[in-house]
Protein backbone atom coordinates (compact mmCIF):
# COMPACT_ATOMS: atom_id res chain seq x y z
CA UNK A 1 0.00 0.00 0.00
CA UNK A 2 1.64 3.26 -1.27
CA UNK A 3 2.31 5.89 1.93
CA UNK A 4 3.36 9.84 1.98
CA UNK A 5 4.29 11.22 5.08
CA UNK A 6 5.38 14.46 5.30
CA UNK A 7 7.88 16.10 7.71
CA UNK A 8 9.96 19.66 9.18
CA UNK A 9 9.63 22.03 11.31
CA UNK A 10 6.26 23.02 12.27
CA UNK A 11 7.53 26.46 13.09
CA UNK A 12 9.27 28.99 10.61
CA UNK A 13 10.24 32.49 11.46
CA UNK A 14 8.64 35.34 8.95
CA UNK A 15 11.53 35.57 5.85
CA UNK A 16 12.94 32.54 6.35
CA UNK A 17 12.37 29.48 4.63
CA UNK A 18 10.10 26.91 4.40
CA UNK A 19 11.76 23.05 4.12
CA UNK A 20 9.49 20.37 4.05
CA UNK A 21 10.49 16.82 2.86
CA UNK A 22 7.53 13.70 1.44
CA UNK A 23 8.94 10.45 2.02
CA UNK A 24 7.10 7.88 -0.15
CA UNK A 25 7.14 4.04 0.88
CA UNK A 26 5.28 1.31 -0.64
CA UNK A 27 5.73 2.42 -4.58
CA UNK A 28 8.89 3.88 -5.97
CA UNK A 29 9.43 7.62 -6.71
CA UNK A 30 11.10 6.57 -10.29
CA UNK A 31 8.01 5.21 -11.89
CA UNK A 32 7.53 6.34 -15.28
CA UNK A 33 3.73 6.56 -14.34
CA UNK A 34 3.57 8.84 -11.77
CA UNK A 35 4.64 12.65 -10.95
CA UNK A 36 4.51 13.82 -7.13
CA UNK A 37 3.25 17.22 -5.64
CA UNK A 38 2.52 19.46 -3.05
CA UNK A 39 -0.86 20.74 -2.27
CA UNK A 40 -1.48 22.95 0.83
CA UNK A 41 -4.33 24.21 2.92
CA UNK A 42 -4.57 27.59 5.09
CA UNK A 43 -6.73 27.02 8.69
CA UNK A 44 -10.50 26.89 7.19
CA UNK A 45 -9.96 27.58 3.47
CA UNK A 46 -9.74 25.65 0.59
CA UNK A 47 -6.87 23.93 -1.21
CA UNK A 48 -4.00 25.43 -3.41
CA UNK A 49 -1.96 23.90 -5.41
CA UNK A 50 2.17 24.25 -5.08
CA UNK A 51 3.75 22.38 -7.58
CA UNK A 52 4.39 19.12 -9.21
CA UNK A 53 7.68 17.25 -9.75
CA UNK A 54 8.66 14.20 -12.31
CA UNK A 55 11.48 11.62 -10.73
CA UNK A 56 13.65 13.17 -13.40
CA UNK A 57 13.81 16.68 -11.62
CA UNK A 58 11.04 18.47 -14.65
CA UNK A 59 8.90 20.71 -12.39
CA UNK A 60 5.67 22.84 -12.40
CA UNK A 61 5.18 25.64 -10.03
CA UNK A 62 2.10 27.62 -9.37
CA UNK A 63 2.90 30.72 -11.08
CA UNK A 64 1.75 32.68 -8.04
CA UNK A 65 4.17 30.96 -5.87
CA UNK A 66 7.03 30.39 -8.64
CA UNK A 67 9.30 32.89 -7.46
CA UNK A 68 9.95 31.42 -3.86
CA UNK A 69 9.05 27.72 -4.38
CA UNK A 70 11.53 24.85 -4.89
CA UNK A 71 10.48 21.47 -5.66
CA UNK A 72 13.28 18.86 -5.98
CA UNK A 73 14.01 14.95 -5.80
CA UNK A 74 15.93 12.00 -4.54
CA UNK A 75 15.21 9.19 -5.82
CA UNK A 76 17.85 6.94 -3.89
CA UNK A 77 15.55 8.33 -0.89
CA UNK A 78 12.59 7.58 -1.76
CA UNK A 79 11.64 11.11 -1.59
CA UNK A 80 10.76 14.62 -2.71
CA UNK A 81 10.95 18.23 -1.31
CA UNK A 82 9.77 21.49 -1.04
CA UNK A 83 11.42 24.80 -0.34
CA UNK A 84 9.33 28.18 0.13
CA UNK A 85 10.96 31.37 0.89
CA UNK A 86 10.40 34.24 2.31
CA UNK A 87 7.17 33.24 4.07
CA UNK A 88 4.74 35.46 5.73
CA UNK A 89 2.19 34.26 8.45
CA UNK A 90 -0.30 34.34 4.43
CA UNK A 91 1.98 31.04 4.10
CA UNK A 92 0.17 29.29 7.56
CA UNK A 93 -1.05 26.06 6.19
CA UNK A 94 -1.66 22.38 6.16
CA UNK A 95 0.69 21.13 3.44
CA UNK A 96 0.15 18.11 2.21
CA UNK A 97 2.01 15.52 -0.48
CA UNK A 98 0.80 13.28 -2.81
CA UNK A 99 1.31 11.12 -6.25
CA UNK A 100 -0.17 12.66 -9.29
CA UNK A 101 -1.93 10.20 -11.62
CA UNK A 102 0.41 10.37 -14.57
CA UNK A 103 1.65 14.05 -16.17
CA UNK A 104 -2.30 15.62 -16.23
CA UNK A 105 -3.69 13.42 -13.89
CA UNK A 106 -5.72 13.78 -10.45
CA UNK A 107 -3.87 13.73 -7.01
CA UNK A 108 -4.66 9.89 -5.86
CA UNK A 109 -2.99 9.59 -2.63
CA UNK A 110 -2.54 12.07 0.00
CA UNK A 111 0.00 12.58 2.49
CA UNK A 112 -1.50 12.98 6.55
CA UNK A 113 -0.34 16.45 5.69
CA UNK A 114 1.65 18.63 8.19
CA UNK A 115 0.53 22.24 9.72
CA UNK A 116 3.39 24.20 9.54
CA UNK A 117 3.00 27.87 11.24
CA UNK A 118 4.57 31.12 10.16
CA UNK A 119 5.31 33.41 13.55
CA UNK A 120 8.39 35.08 15.11
CA UNK B 1 -5.55 30.74 -15.34
CA UNK B 2 -8.84 28.84 -15.31
CA UNK B 3 -11.10 29.63 -12.23
CA UNK B 4 -13.42 26.89 -10.88
CA UNK B 5 -16.35 27.72 -9.09
CA UNK B 6 -18.34 25.32 -6.92
CA UNK B 7 -22.70 25.92 -5.90
CA UNK B 8 -23.60 25.81 -3.40
CA UNK B 9 -21.21 26.80 -0.79
CA UNK B 10 -22.95 24.76 1.80
CA UNK B 11 -25.95 21.73 1.95
CA UNK B 12 -28.17 20.62 4.04
CA UNK B 13 -29.33 17.55 3.75
CA UNK B 14 -30.81 14.15 5.81
CA UNK B 15 -29.45 10.35 5.25
CA UNK B 16 -31.11 9.14 2.08
CA UNK B 17 -31.25 12.13 0.30
CA UNK B 18 -29.97 12.59 -3.42
CA UNK B 19 -27.20 15.50 -2.90
CA UNK B 20 -25.70 17.19 -6.30
CA UNK B 21 -23.30 19.32 -6.14
CA UNK B 22 -22.43 21.74 -9.50
CA UNK B 23 -18.76 22.95 -10.48
CA UNK B 24 -17.92 25.12 -13.16
CA UNK B 25 -14.80 25.74 -15.00
CA UNK B 26 -14.03 29.35 -16.46
CA UNK B 27 -13.27 27.68 -19.62
CA UNK B 28 -13.02 23.91 -21.48
CA UNK B 29 -11.48 22.07 -19.49
CA UNK B 30 -12.47 18.60 -21.71
CA UNK B 31 -13.24 16.02 -18.91
CA UNK B 32 -10.26 16.74 -16.90
CA UNK B 33 -11.73 17.20 -13.65
CA UNK B 34 -11.59 15.04 -10.21
CA UNK B 35 -13.61 15.38 -6.97
CA UNK B 36 -12.61 14.69 -3.34
CA UNK B 37 -13.91 14.23 -0.53
CA UNK B 38 -12.23 16.22 2.95
CA UNK B 39 -12.77 15.36 6.23
CA UNK B 40 -12.14 17.43 9.49
CA UNK B 41 -8.09 16.86 10.10
CA UNK B 42 -8.00 14.50 7.09
CA UNK B 43 -6.55 14.69 3.65
CA UNK B 44 -8.63 15.30 0.74
CA UNK B 45 -9.89 11.49 -0.99
CA UNK B 46 -10.38 11.20 -4.43
CA UNK B 47 -13.31 9.84 -5.23
CA UNK B 48 -13.78 10.61 -9.42
CA UNK B 49 -11.38 11.25 -12.09
CA UNK B 50 -12.31 11.93 -15.42
CA UNK B 51 -15.58 13.36 -15.01
CA UNK B 52 -16.84 10.45 -14.77
CA UNK B 53 -14.81 7.55 -13.36
CA UNK B 54 -15.44 6.14 -9.88
CA UNK B 55 -11.97 5.96 -8.12
CA UNK B 56 -11.42 2.10 -7.31
CA UNK B 57 -12.60 1.77 -3.54
CA UNK B 58 -15.50 4.62 -3.50
CA UNK B 59 -18.95 3.60 -3.27
CA UNK B 60 -21.13 3.50 -6.16
CA UNK B 61 -23.49 6.00 -4.64
CA UNK B 62 -20.97 8.39 -5.90
CA UNK B 63 -21.29 9.42 -9.53
CA UNK B 64 -20.24 12.38 -11.61
CA UNK B 65 -21.21 13.58 -14.95
CA UNK B 66 -20.24 16.83 -17.29
CA UNK B 67 -17.43 18.07 -20.10
CA UNK B 68 -16.37 21.44 -20.77
CA UNK B 69 -16.94 23.67 -18.25
CA UNK B 70 -20.16 22.16 -16.39
CA UNK B 71 -19.96 18.97 -14.27
CA UNK B 72 -21.94 17.75 -11.27
CA UNK B 73 -21.02 15.06 -8.70
CA UNK B 74 -23.85 13.35 -7.37
CA UNK B 75 -24.27 11.37 -4.33
CA UNK B 76 -27.55 8.78 -4.63
CA UNK B 77 -28.51 8.29 -1.11
CA UNK B 78 -26.63 10.49 1.51
CA UNK B 79 -25.01 8.31 4.55
CA UNK B 80 -23.95 9.24 7.10
CA UNK B 81 -20.39 8.97 6.20
CA UNK B 82 -20.83 11.34 3.40
CA UNK B 83 -21.11 14.31 5.55
CA UNK B 84 -17.99 16.47 4.62
CA UNK B 85 -16.55 18.71 2.26
CA UNK B 86 -16.57 18.09 -1.66
CA UNK B 87 -14.35 19.58 -3.83
CA UNK B 88 -13.39 19.45 -7.48
CA UNK B 89 -10.16 19.99 -9.34
CA UNK B 90 -9.26 20.78 -12.86
CA UNK B 91 -6.14 19.20 -14.57
CA UNK B 92 -6.31 20.40 -18.18
CA UNK B 93 -3.06 22.38 -17.55
CA UNK B 94 -0.98 23.19 -15.04
CA UNK B 95 -1.35 27.05 -15.16
CA UNK B 96 -1.75 26.27 -13.03
CA UNK B 97 -3.91 23.51 -11.36
CA UNK B 98 -6.86 24.50 -9.48
CA UNK B 99 -9.80 23.65 -7.32
CA UNK B 100 -12.60 24.84 -6.60
CA UNK B 101 -13.65 26.41 -2.97
CA UNK B 102 -15.40 23.38 -1.77
CA UNK B 103 -18.89 21.92 -0.83
CA UNK B 104 -19.73 21.39 2.50
CA UNK B 105 -22.25 18.90 2.81
CA UNK B 106 -24.01 19.24 6.48
CA UNK B 107 -26.38 17.25 8.47
CA UNK B 108 -30.02 18.56 8.19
Amino acid sequence: QLQLQESGPGLVKPSETLSLTCTVSGGSISSSSYYWGWIRQPPGKGLEWIGTIYYSGSTYYNPSLKSRVTISVDTSKNQFSLKLSSVTAADTAVYYCARVRGVYGPDDYWGQGTLVTVSS
Amino acid sequence: DIQMTQSPSTLSASVGDRVTITCRASQSISSWLAWYQQKPGKAPKLLIYKASSLESGVPSRFSGSGSGTEFTLTISSLQPDDFATYYCQQYNSYSPRTFGPGTKVEIK
